[in-house]
């Protein structure tokens, strides 16, 4: 069973329309949710924390929002540039460990054409 | 600020034949390393993780194993490669010391057996 289910798993937008990713978790205990922007064949860049209900965070045109049980991703008119699969993780308590848990979506893989 | 290297970063082996790939991280100290699996489709699986030299924590059984034998550099190796094995691994690090760090990736290691 998943704990964090992404959507939609693909996405193509109109360069300049805008439009939202969703990022839902059952994970209990969240310490912070994390998101990832992929090119193919690199790694994972990080792109954002938000660490608890309500926070926000800002990098160009995208927008990071959390609620008590899911994240969006919003982009706001969209440019060629931003095609990339977005992967969302959530780091939960786990054992008593100091690192927690990781769990990662399966990613949405975002097209944005001219 | 710090960087990840990973390398070779395509890989064609065998089966049967030895693997080593190799990670280093600059500009920080005593970071936490892990190894990842990303298949297609089936998202990043994590397959190991240390907090220190010669500490290696194994998340699933396989036919890999790792080791750190610097505070920085992490490597991951098998005597004798499977089918299975195929796949995108990456390396990747966090600040130790923080209960809440994002993962830093390198950008990757194509293994195909062959």
């Amino acid at each position: 069973e998943d704990q964090v289910t992404q959507s939609p798993e693909a996405l193509r937008l109109q360069e300049g329309e805008s439009s939202s990713l969703n990022c839902s978790y059952t994970v209990s205990g969240l310490r912070g949710l994390f998101w990832y922007r992929q090119d193919p064949g690199k790694g994972p860049e990080f792109l954002f924390t938000l660490y608890s209900a309500g926070e926000e965070k800002e990098k160009e045109r995208l927008k990071a929002t959390l609620t008590k049980k899911e994240s969006f991703l919003h982009i706001t008119a969209p440019k060629p540039e931003d095609s990339a699969t977005y992967l969302c993780a959530v780091q939960a308590g786990w054992r008593g460990s100091t690192l927690g848990r990781l769990y990662f979506g399966r990613g949405t893989q975002l097209t944005v054409w001219p | 600020s710090q960087t990840i290297h990973q390398w070779p970063a395509t890989l064609v082996q065998p089966v049967g034949s030895p693997l080593s790939l190799e990670c280093t991280v600059e500009g920080t100290s005593n970071p936490n390393l892990y190894w990842y699996r990303q298949a297609a489709g089936r998202g990043l699986q994590l397959l190991f993780y240390s907090v220190g030299i010669g500490q290696i924590s194994s998340e699933v059984p396989q036919n890999l194993s790792a080791s750190r034998p610097q505070d920085r550099q992490f490597i991951l190796s098998s005597k004798k490669l499977l089918l299975s094995d195929s796949g995108f691994y990456l390396c990747a690090w966090t600040h130790s010391g923080t209960v809440i760090s994002p993962l830093h990736f390198g950008n990757g290691t194509r293994l195909t057996v062959t």
